[in-house]
C-alpha cells in the first residue's frame, strides 16, 4: 500500500528565506505526484504536476523535482513571502489508477 | 478561468438523514474525482467517473453512491448520516484520466452532522 510522508509537518521562516519541503513515498511505481497548497477550510490548488518520467517542473518562484528510484519530491519555494504561508500537500498516482494518495502536508508560516 | 463548482458549500444535517452534494467540472473536463477529508486528515479519495462510467473506488462507505450525468457534473449522495461523516468533501475534475492531467479541486462542501 503507497504512503505519502512529508517531512516537516510544520515550518516558520522569516519573509526573504529560500525553502524546501520534502515529500516521500514508499512505492516507486508512481505515475505522476502532484504538489498543492490547501488554504485554512479551502480547497486544494494545483501547483506542480510531475510526470514518472521527469526530474523537475517549475512555474514562477516554485520548483519541484522527482526522484523516483528514491521515493522522493521536493519543493522548493524561492523568495518566500506571507501570502505563501498554507499548507502544502504531495501526492502521488499509481500506475493503473487516477486516485491520489495524499500526504498529510507541511504547514507553512512566513513571517513579515 | 473556469474552475470546479461545488454545492452547496455548507450543509447541516442530523444523524440517519441523506444528503446530495453537487460537482460541476471544468468546461471539457470528463473525469470527476471525490474525495473527504476529516477534520486534521488528508484527503482520502472515495471514487471517481470517467464519461459517466465508473473508473475507480477507493473507501467510499456502502451508504454512499455517486453518478455522473451526460453533462459531466456529478452529484455524491450520502444516507443514514453518521457523526463519522463530518468533513469536507472534494469534488476534483481532469481532463482524461491516466492523461498526466493535473486534477483540479473544488472550493469543496463542507458537510456537519450534529
Amino acid at each position: 500500500k503507497q504512503e505519502v510522508t512529508q517531512i516537516p509537518a510544520a515550518l516558520s521562516v522569516p519573509e526573504g528565506e529560500n525553502l524546501v519541503l520534502n515529500c516521500s513515498f514508499t512505492d516507486s511505481a508512481i505515475y505522476n505526484l502532484q504538489w498543492f497548497r490547501q488554504d485554512p477550510g479551502k480547497g486544494l490548488t494545483s501547483l506542480l504536476l510531475i510526470q514518472s518520467s521527469q526530474r523537475e517542473q517549475t512555474s514562477g518562484r516554485l520548483n519541484a523535482s522527482l526522484d523516483k528510484s528514491s521515493g522522493r519530491s521536493t519543493l522548493y519555494i524561492a523568495a518566500s513571502q506571507p501570502g505563501d504561508s498554507a499548507t502544502y500537500l504531495c501526492a502521488v498516482t499509481q500506475g493503473g489508477s487516477e486516485k491520489l494518495v495524499f500526504g498529510k502536508g507541511t504547514k507553512l508560516t512566513v513571517n513579515p | 478561468a473556469a474552475g470546479v463548482i461545488q454545492s452547496p458549500r455548507h450543509l447541516i444535517k442530523e444523524k440517519r438523514e441523506t444528503a446530495t452534494l453537487k460537482c460541476y467540472p471544468i468546461p471539457r473536463h470528463d473525469t470527476v474525482y471525490w474525495y473527504q477529508q476529516g477534520p486534521g486528515q488528508d484527503p482520502q479519495f472515495l471514487i471517481s467517473f470517467y464519461e459517466k462510467m465508473q473508473s475507480d473506488k477507493g473507501s467510499i462507505p456502502d451508504r454512499f453512491s455517486a453518478q455522473q450525468f451526460s453533462d459531466y457534473h456529478s452529484e455524491l449522495n450520502m444516507s443514514s448520516l453518521e457523526l463519522g461523516d463530518s468533513a469536507l468533501y472534494f469534488c476534483a475534475s481532469s481532463l482524461s484520466p491516466l492523461s498526466n492531467q493535473p486534477q483540479h479541486f473544488g472550493d469543496g462542501t463542507r458537510l456537519s452532522i450534529l
